[in-house]
């Protein structure tokens, strides 16, 4: 069965701090990759995507994404992170074969000021 | 105005009641899609429709049942809830044809909790 691996459940950082959330998926041919944030009592927002093209992708609010296929991964990464970064963050992989999206886990980011 | 929206935002009801949970859209989407929410398990899908005569189950259906009365509108019903279906339920809609990406569109949540 087709699968998303978030590795870190919690991530708790000081401001400034430097970012990476692992995100892996298991093999399914071509595939679309997002990473969705959902800030507290908030739904999901699209914080990037890749589909094809330069596998380094920029979002918004200075996120940034790596799509490495020989890893099957797609980390989500951020410089330096703000106080207002506190969420859960979701990484989703559509399987071209497919119609939906599969999520993984999630990973809680708490930014402390 | 919220692009997709959800009602009620909050619910809290007893085991075995009916509950009817809905979603409407503006985006002019064919398809969508109900998701449920559990901490530590992401997303999982419920059912999805892409089109008012096509519905189909997701991952956990049982125990749930939806309708596509419109285009813009998708339902799902819970006919005799049960304490693990308290949950955080999410409605979305995804754009087909050339500009389809896979991208959803969420709305801001129903919050369900069986006593």
């Amino acid at each position: 069965a087709q699968s998303v691996s978030q590795h870190n459940h919690h991530v708790i950082l000081s401001e400034a701090a430097s970012l990476e959330l692992g995100c892996n998926y298991s093999y399914g041919g071509t595939v679309n990759l997002f990473w969705y944030v959902q800030y507290p009592g908030q739904h999901l927002q699209l914080l990037l995507k890749y589909f094809s093209g330069d596998p380094l992708v920029k979002g918004i609010k200075g996120f940034e994404a790596e799509f490495i296929k020989s890893k099957f991964s797609f980390n989500l990464r951020k410089p330096s992170v703000q106080w207002s970064d506190t969420a859960e963050y979701f990484c989703a992989v559509k399987y071209n074969a497919g119609n939906m999206l599969t999520f993984g886990g999630g990973t809680r980011l708490m930014v402390k000021p | 105005d919220a692009d997709v929206t959800q009602t009620p935002r909050n619910r809290i009801t007893k085991t075995g009641k009916r509950i009817m949970l809905e979603c409407s859209q503006t985006k002019g989407h064919d398809r969508m899609y109900w998701y449920r929410q559990d901490p530590g398990l992401g997303l999982r899908l419920i059912y999805y429709s892409f089109d008012v005569k096509d519905i189909n189950k997701g991952e956990i259906s049982d125990g749930y049942s939806v309708s596509r009365q419109a285009q813009a509108k998708f339902s799902l019903s819970l006919e005799s809830a049960i304490p693990n279906q308290t949950a955080l339920y999410f409605c979305a809609t995804r754009e087909t044809g050339g500009a389809n990406t896979g991208e959803l569109f969420f709305g801001e949540g129903s919050r369900l909790t069986v006593l």
